[in-house]
C-alpha cells in the first residue's frame, strides 16, 4: 500500500543540525512532489518545504529559509530535510507528504497531500 | 507571504449540516485544499482542487469557492467527523504553500 514513513526526529540542542528522512513506498515516487509539513505542540499546521519529483526545483516557508535543505533521492525512494541552526521554536513534529497530483509544469509540485507520514518528532533544546 | 484565516470553532448537531470556512488573497487564483486531523494522527485530505474528494471520502464532504474565501460543507455530520479542519492552498507570487489556522468541529 502506498506509505511514507519518517525518522530521524529527537533531542537537539539549540544551533544544532539534524537531518530527517522520509522513505516511500507504494507508488512511483519520482513522478510526485513532496513536503516536509510541521506542527508545534497543541498549534496548526506549518508548510516547511516542497521538492519538485526530479528534485531540480525547492522551495521553502519563511520560518526556515536559509537554514532547512530538502532533497530527495529518487533511486532510494526517499526525501530528507536537512535542518541547520535550529531553535526552540522548531520543536514540532514533522511530516512528509506527497502532493496529490503529479506535476511536470512550473512550479512543479501541487499544494494538495493525500498521503502523510505518521511523522517524527523534532525537540530543540536550550 | 500570504496568510489564510479560519474560525477557531464551530459546532454541529448530529446529522446537521456545517460550513467551515477560509479566507485569504491567495484564493482569488488558488482553490482550497482541506484537511481533517483527529487527535494523534497525521492529517487527512478531504477535499482538493474545485470540489474533488480522494479515494474513501464520504460524499457528505464538498467545497466551494467564491472571491477570497473558500467553504467546506459537511451535510449530514457524524460523530466521528468531530477533528480539527484545516485549509491551505498556494501562494503564487511567493511560490510557497500557506495553511490557515485551523478549525475545530465539535458534533453534538
Amino acid at each position: 500500500q502506498v506509505q511514507l514513513v519518517e525518522s530521524g526526529g529527537g533531542v537537539v540542542q539549540s544551533g544544532r543540525s539534524l537531518r530527517l528522512s522520509c522513505a516511500a513506498s507504494g507508488f512511483t515516487f519520482s513522478s510526485y512532489g513532496m513536503h516536509w509539513v510541521r506542527q508545534a505542540p497543541g498549534k496548526g499546521l506549518e508548510w516547511v518545504a516542497a521538492v519538485s519529483y526530479d528534485g531540480s526545483n525547492k522551495y521553502y516557508g519563511d520560518s526556515v529559509k536559509g537554514r532547512f535543505t530538502i532533497s530527495r533521492d529518487n533511486s532510494k525512494n526517499t526525501v530528507y530535510l536537512h535542518m541547520n541552526r535550529l531553535r526552540a521554536e522548531d520543536t514540532a513534529v514533522y511530516y512528509c507528504a506527497k502532493d496529490v497530483e503529479a506535476v511536470t509544469i512550473p512550479p512543479y509540485y501541487y499544494y494538495a497531500m493525500d498521503v502523510w507520514g505518521p511523522g517524527t518528532t523534532v525537540t530543540v533544546s536550550s | 507571504s500570504s496568510e489564510l484565516t479560519q474560525g477557531p470553532a464551530v459546532s454541529v448537531g448530529l446529522g446537521q449540516t456545517v460550513r467551515i470556512t477560509c479566507q485569504g488573497d491567495s484564493l482569488r487564483n488558488s482553490y482550497a485544499s482541506w484537511y481533517q486531523q483527529k487527535p494523534g494522527q497525521a492529517p487527512l485530505l478531504v477535499i482538493y482542487g474545485k470540489n474533488n474528494r480522494p479515494s474513501g471520502i464520504p460524499d457528505r464532504f464538498s467545497g466551494s469557492s467564491s472571491g477570497n474565501t473558500a467553504s467546506l460543507t459537511i451535510t449530514g455530520a457524524q460523530a466521528e467527523d468531530e477533528a480539527d479542519y484545516y485549509c491551505n492552498s498556494r501562494d503564487r507570487r511567493a511560490n510557497q504553500v500557506v495553511f490557515g489556522g485551523g478549525t475545530k468541529l465539535t458534533v453534538l
